[in-house]
């Protein structure tokens, strides 16, 4: 069974950069890709951004600017690093599986596992 | 800036059916923007319910089924349960330099 589970800072102050790793454990890691995912308080998600095992990265425009995501495959980690952050950022961020195809029927893509989730909240 | 639309809130009766939209700025959803679903019931993570329009997790309840319908992807519940109170949000596939949207999200009240 697929685990992924998620640490990081949760209190930052404006200006400094967000820093998540999230771990992979039960599965593979290769022939996913991995992507972050954050919720405001009370609001809706918004997609931040996904990474393969090659590190091949996609980006939200909207935070492109400030974001990077890596990944370490020696450990089954991938990492969420968000610069410069504000009042804004503030949210529940989480890591999640996908997309991916689906190997047996082929269909996709996907999202399916999702980390416990870390409040990160940005204050002077 | 690409906007996915879904309905703020539905109330359905127990039992009942109902059908929840998520609508692309860019026109008509199609099958090539991979529809994902999920749920998200306070304080709780979101879970994955449906992926590619229509195709289930092996842990999404049969009452739930995913579609196109009218240019819009659609989730319907039949048969609904207490315990489908929750948020849903939809999760469309743009490609290029956007490659996933979320909606806001539809607030279902079983009542």
């Amino acid at each position: 069974q697929v685990l992924l589970q998620q640490w990081g800072a949760g209190l930052l102050k404006p200006s400094e950069t967000l820093s998540l790793t999230c771990a992979v454990y039960g599965g593979s890691f290769s022939g996913y890709y991995w992507s972050w995912i954050r919720q405001p308080p009370g609001k809706g998600l918004e997609w931040i951004g996904e990474i393969n095992h090659s590190g091949s990265t996609n980006y939200n425009p909207s935070l492109k600017s400030r974001v990077t995501i890596s990944v370490d495959t020696s450990k089954n980690q991938f990492s969420l690093k968000l610069s410069s952050v504000t009042a804004a950022d503030t949210a529940v961020y989480y890591c999640a599986r996908g997309p991916y195809y689906d190997i047996l029927t082929g269909y996709g893509p996907a999202f399916d596992i999702w980390g416990q989730g870390t409040m990160v909240t940005v204050s002077s | 800036q690409t906007v996915v639309t879904q309905e703020p809130s539905l109330t359905v009766s127990p039992g009942g059916t109902v059908t929840l939209t998520c609508a692309s700025s860019t026109g008509a959803v199609t099958s090539g923007y991979y529809p994902n679903w999920f749920q998200q019931k306070p304080g709780q993570v979101p879970r994955a319910l449906i992926y590619s329009t229509s195709k289930k997790h092996s842990w999404t309840p049969a009452r739930f089924s995913g579609s196109l319908l009218g240019g819009k992807a659609a989730l319907t519940l039949s048969g609904v349960q207490p315990e489908d109170e929750a948020e849903y949000y939809c999760l469309l596939y743009y490609g290029g330099a956007q490659p996933w949207v979320f909606g806001g999200g539809t607030k279902l009240t079983v009542l």
